[in-house]
Formats: structure tokens, C-alpha cells, sequence
């Protein structure tokens, strides 16, 4: 089983739609980062979490540490949202970094 | 644009070969990662310096071996390439180790 889990792996919304993006991990960690990866191949780091909730603009990322849960929200999606967006954990006792398959999100206008 | 640059951009190289892919950070970062994104295999961890100690090995090869400099430019030197190399090589710099400003990528070809 991965440590790091991702659902679903590929997500269609319509334009405008509410998305959610979950994580799970199995191992102890002391950050998240939730990462966007655009067609092109260029990655850009969204968030970097280790406790409670971030907003940047549509984006909101939260993370439970006890549930070892996190989820990422894009409010009034966008065709421009469309990406891979990745899940990474930094574990806590070797600072080694543990990736999520990717969650492919396409959105249509 | 993060400001990381990553040089070259593409690679093409035989089996065999030594190759030596350049991450240059923006200024004042101190940290680097590397990271390898094959198409099986999804983004992988290879290793993290700092502030030129290295920090944290991941699934690196010992075929593959990783440096960095004064300037806190880093280099990764990947040698006796395999076709099993080929990927997208990315590395990610920042002020303090959980900061991620992603290099645009090296692809690698090994045929």
C-alpha cells in the first residue's frame, strides 16, 4: 500500500463547480505540500501545511494531523484550474518526502 | 516563472553515458531538492541539501550522486545511464527547507 494516497485520481467538473482533492497518509509527518502540475510540465507548490487551514484566492487547504487526512478545495472552478494536482509528504524522523499518484482534474467550460 | 533556473533543458544521451544536470536558486535560497518524475513511477524524492550539507536521501541511486556548491548552485550528476533513466529531472529551492519553488525541469532521453 502507498503511503500516500490520493482520491480520485482523475476528476471532471464543469465550470464553476465546487472540487474537493483528498489525501491520505500513513506515515508521521511534519509538512504537506499540495502541488499543482500544469499540462505543460511545470510544477508550482500551492501550499505547504502542517497544521489547520490555508486560503490563497479559490484555493483552500486543510489538514487534520490526527486523521492524517488533508484536502485541497478549489471554489468556482476554472478551465484554468485544470492540472495535476500532487499531494507530498515530508515524513518527520528523516525529512525523506513521500508523493501522491496526482489527481488529474479537468475542467470544462 | 519561480526564479529557479535548471539547465539543460532537454537532454539526449546514449546508454552508458554521465550527465550532469544544473539547478541555479533564486537568490538567498539555501535549500534544494531533486526530484525524478519517470512515467511509471510518478515524482520520486532524490535528495535534499542545505545550505551545502545534505539533508535527506530519498530513493536516489547510487549510480547518481548530487552537490552543493558555494554559490548554492547544485549539480546532480546521474552516470552508466540506463534507458530506465529517461524522466523529467526537477529540482526545488527555497529560504528554509519546507519552501518549494520548482526549477522548470531537465528532460532526459537515454536511448
Amino acid at each position: 500500500k502507498n503511503e500516500v494516497e490520493q482520491s480520485p485520481q482523475n476528476l471532471t467538473a464543469q465550470e464553476g463547480e465546487f472540487i474537493t482533492i483528498n489525501c491520505s497518509y500513513s506515515v508521521g509527518i511534519s509538512a504537506l505540500h499540495w502541488l499543482q502540475q500544469h499540462p505543460g510540465g511545470g510544477i508550482v507548490s500551492l501550499f505547504m501545511l502542517s497544521s489547520g487551514k490555508k486560503k490563497h484566492g479559490r484555493l483552500i487547504a486543510t489538514i487534520n494531523i490526527q486523521e492524517k487526512h488533508s484536502s485541497l478545495h478549489i471554489t468556482a472552478s476554472h478551465p484554468r484550474d485544470s492540472a495535476v494536482y500532487i499531494c507530498a509528504v515530508i515524513i518527520n524522523n528523516n525529512n525523506d518526502m513521500r508523493f501522491g499518484a496526482g489527481t488529474r482534474l479537468t475542467v470544462k467550460p | 516563472d519561480s526564479g529557479v533556473t535548471q539547465t539543460p533543458k532537454h537532454l539526449i544521451t546514449a546508454t552508458g553515458q554521465r550527465v550532469t544536470l544544473r539547478c541555479s536558486p533564486r537568490s538567498g535560497d539555501l535549500s534544494v531538492y531533486w526530484y525524478q518524475q519517470s512515467l511509471d513511477q510518478g515524482l520520486q524524492f532524490l535528495i535534499h541539501y542545505y545550505n551545502g550539507e545534505e539533508r535527506a536521501k530519498g530513493n536516489i541511486l547510487e549510480r547518481f550522486s548530487a552537490q552543493q556548491f558555494p554559490d548554492l548552485h547544485s549539480e546532480l550528476n546521474l552516470s552508466s545511464l540506463e534507458l530506465g533513466d529517461s524522466a523529467l529531472y526537477f529540482c526545488a529551492t527555497g529560504q528554509n527547507p519546507y519552501e518549494q519553488y520548482f526549477g522548470p525541469g531537465t528532460r532526459l532521453t537515454v536511448t
